[in-house]
């Protein structure tokens, strides 16, 4: 049982690039969400979604666009990477009735 | 504006101290109160939700209690295995449970 997985585990952009980071979760959950840690920040919501083909935004969504085409996964694109989302990336999902939420192992992206 | 607040920053305990780590949260209408437990280089691990004042949910050496303004996370004998970062967070978002999280507590247990 995978749970959540994230793609890639570390990367590093030069800034102006684009990327996309991938979120799979083989539990059939309908709720997915993008998260991002920084140093004493704590997690903050990036995007998230509530089922197949939809999106919202979250605390800070700006420079993000996300995806969720097929129900078990999540993209998160950055179209124009910036030194400023140098962060470590966590996806998270969880069922529609139950609270926890189940989170990946992370994607640390340094932007230089 | 909806807040969540850890104290201590860091911790560290002998093996067997016991201990409370705090989380104090101003959100206008509580809709759920998480731990989690963080270790290096992984993603949060899903501890306990509490709702409502009065509530307390335990597992292991841990348990979790909630007031109408805090919640307390009690470690029991700890052991080095305890080890961590004790992340909480509050539900702002209702049903679709998005959530504000503190910056944490470093806990380390030494033996």
């Amino acid at each position: 049982n995978a749970g959540v997985t994230q793609t890639p585990k570390f990367r590093v952009l030069k800034t102006g690039q684009s990327m996309t980071l991938l979120c799979a979760q083989d539990m059939n959950h309908e709720y997915m969400y993008w998260y991002r840690q920084d140093p004493g920040m704590g997690l903050r919501l990036i995007h998230y979604s509530v089922g197949e083909g939809t999106t919202a935004k979250g605390e800070v969504p700006d420079g993000y666009n996300v995806s969720r085409l097929k129900k078990q996964n999540f993209l998160l694109g950055l179209e124009s990477a910036a030194p400023s989302q140098t962060s470590v990336y966590f996806c998270a999902s969880r069922d529609r009735t139950n609270t926890e939420a189940f989170f990946g192992q992370g994607t640390r992206l340094t932007v230089v | 504006e909806d807040q969540v607040t850890q104290s201590p920053e860091a911790l560290r305990l002998q093996e067997g101290e016991s201990s409370s780590l705090n989380c104090s949260y101003t959100v206008s209408g509580l809709r759920g109160l998480f731990w989690y437990r963080q270790d290096p280089g992984k993603g949060p691990e899903f501890l306990f939700t509490l709702y409502s004042a009065g509530e307390e949910k335990e597992k292991e050496r841990l348990k979790a209690t909630l007031t109408k303004k805090e919640s307390f996370l009690h470690i029991t004998a700890p052991k080095p295995e305890d080890s961590a970062t004790y992340l909480c967070a509050v539900n702002y978002g209702g049903a679709t449970n998005k959530l504000i999280f503190g910056t944490g507590t470093l806990l380390a247990v030494q033996p």
